[in-house]
């Protein structure tokens, strides 16, 4: 069966410093990956998404970069996070080719500080 | 482009009571649309999705929910409500082979009373 890991569960960062989210899944291939904020009040917002190593599309302009070295590893990075940057994480994965339903990792609470 | 509202932020029900958790889409063309769960602190879980067919789909936990083109709605029920469905609902809507992700309302709390 498929599995998607989300890493670490929690950060607290200071301002500046650099940012690296790790998401993997396990049990498919070629999925198509998503990085996804979550803002209280605000429901989830899609930053990134991948439909292949390498290929990386973007969704809002911001802070923040996503990178895809293997088919089933997602990285959601910053050079230097700024204090709006707070919030829950969220990596999922879909069937690729298609719409399908989305399966989501457990998240990161990243505080900035 | 695809929108969803959830015109509820906050629904309290008293256990063993029914439920019924509104979503409104916007769409051009046949959506694919998803309720997903969400505990405090935790990921996004899916209760059940419609692409196409019958328009009422049953879903995990004992929700389902109703697609009502004329509407433009897709609402979440259940017939009796338990204290561990406390969490957030979240209505969500794609477009039919895209790969852009999921558009997302802004969730419903659901309380549940004792």
């Amino acid at each position: 069966s498929q599995t998607i890991h989300q890493w670490p569960a929690t950060l607290v960062q200071p301002v500046g410093s650099p940012l690296s989210l790790e998401c993997t899944v396990e049990g498919t291939s070629n999925p198509n990956l998503y990085w996804y904020r979550q803002a209280a009040g605000r429901g989830l917002q899609l930053l990134f998404y991948s439909v292949g190593i390498g290929q990386i599309s973007s969704e809002v302009p911001q802070n923040l970069s996503a990178s895809r070295p293997q088919d089933r590893q997602f990285i959601l990075s910053s050079k230097k996070l700024l204090l709006s940057d707070s919030g829950f994480y969220l990596c999922a994965w879909t069937v690729g080719g298609g719409l399908h339903e989305a399966f989501f990792g457990q998240g990161t609470r990243l505080t900035v500080v | 482009a695809q929108s969803v509202t959830q015109p509820d932020i906050h629904i309290t029900v008293s256990e063993g009571a029914s439920l019924e958790l509104r979503c409104n889409y916007s769409y051009g063309a046949t959506p694919y649309l998803f309720w997903y769960v969400q505990s405090p602190g935790q990921g996004l879980q899916l209760l059940l999705k419609y692409f196409s067919g019958d328009t009422l789909v049953q879903g995990i936990k004992g929700f389902e929910a109703e697609f009502k083109r004329s509407q433009s709605s897709f609402n979440l029920r259940k017939p009796s409500v338990h204290w561990s469905d406390a969490a957030e609902y979240f209505c969500a809507v794609g477009a039919g082979g895209g790969a852009d992700g999921l558009t997302f309302g802004k969730g419903t709390h659901l309380i549940i009373q004792p």
